[in-house]
């Protein structure tokens, strides 16, 4: 399985929203609504922010969101904050109990 | 508190081996399907393998990179989770995390703090 091909980095003012790409292949992103998002600080472990496409875990604010079309899922950040400055991944699951995930997007807040 | 713990990371020479352990504790670890994960300096995630539990059959898969070398393990009445690495490469150095899915499904939403592994001459 090859990475998931994410931009390297995007930016964006705080309150204005932004939206990572995360491009698959039919095989994985596109087979399956089993994409999940990650947010990472320096030096922590990542957290799942979405999962199944679309769906927030308890805890997690209503500006993320997520959504899926065709081979290419994207995470959307709505009225950033400067706590939002962080590393995203995606992650796909591909099929016979593999996964795969997104080469990170380094978002920073300006 | 739902928590996992690694540890056995360290230094290791070209070639070497090295076991690391995750301790799980706050759910129902032989339920559990759990993968590590790991990340190398500077750079993105990288899957690298899973066991089921032992009701879904405790199989394991592996990452393209790490199949025949890496081995993963479970121990149910321990709660911890293993990782066996064998012929260590310069560029198996990285982070290694265990996790697992909790309560989203087929989403990783249960980490470790992870555990550093250097593999160096």
């Amino acid at each position: 399985q090859s990475a998931l091909t994410q931009p390297a980095s995007v930016s964006g003012s705080p309150g204005q929203s932004i939206t990572i790409s995360c491009t698959g292949t039919s095989s994985d992103v596109g087979s399956y609504n089993l994409v999940s998002w990650y947010q990472q600080h320096p030096g922590k472990a990542p957290k799942l922010m979405i999962y199944e496409v679309s769906k927030r875990p308890s805890g997690v604010s209503n500006r993320f969101s997520g959504s899926k079309s065709g081979n290419t899922a994207s995470l959307t950040i709505s009225g950033l904050q400067a706590e939002d400055e962080a590393d995203y991944y995606c992650c796909s699951y591909a099929g016979s109990s593999f996964w795969v995930f997104g080469g990170g997007t380094k978002l920073t807040v300006l | 508190e739902v928590q996992l713990v690694e540890s056995g990371g360290g230094l290791v020479k070209p070639g070497g081996s090295l076991r690391l352990s995750c301790a799980a504790s706050g759910f129902t670890f032989s339920n559990a399907w759990m993968s590590w994960v790991r990340q190398a300096p500077g750079k993105g995630l990288e899957w690298v393998g899973r066991i089921k539990s032992k009701t879904d059959g405790g199989t394991t898969d592996y990452a393209a990179p790490v199949k025949g070398r890496f081995t993963i393990s479970r121990d149910d009445s321990k709660n911890t989770l293993y990782l066996q690495m064998n012929s260590l490469k310069t560029e198996d150095t990285a982070v290694y995390y265990c996790t697992t899915f909790y309560t989203a499904p087929y989403a990783f939403d249960i980490w470790g703090q992870g555990t550093m592994v250097t593999v160096s001459s």
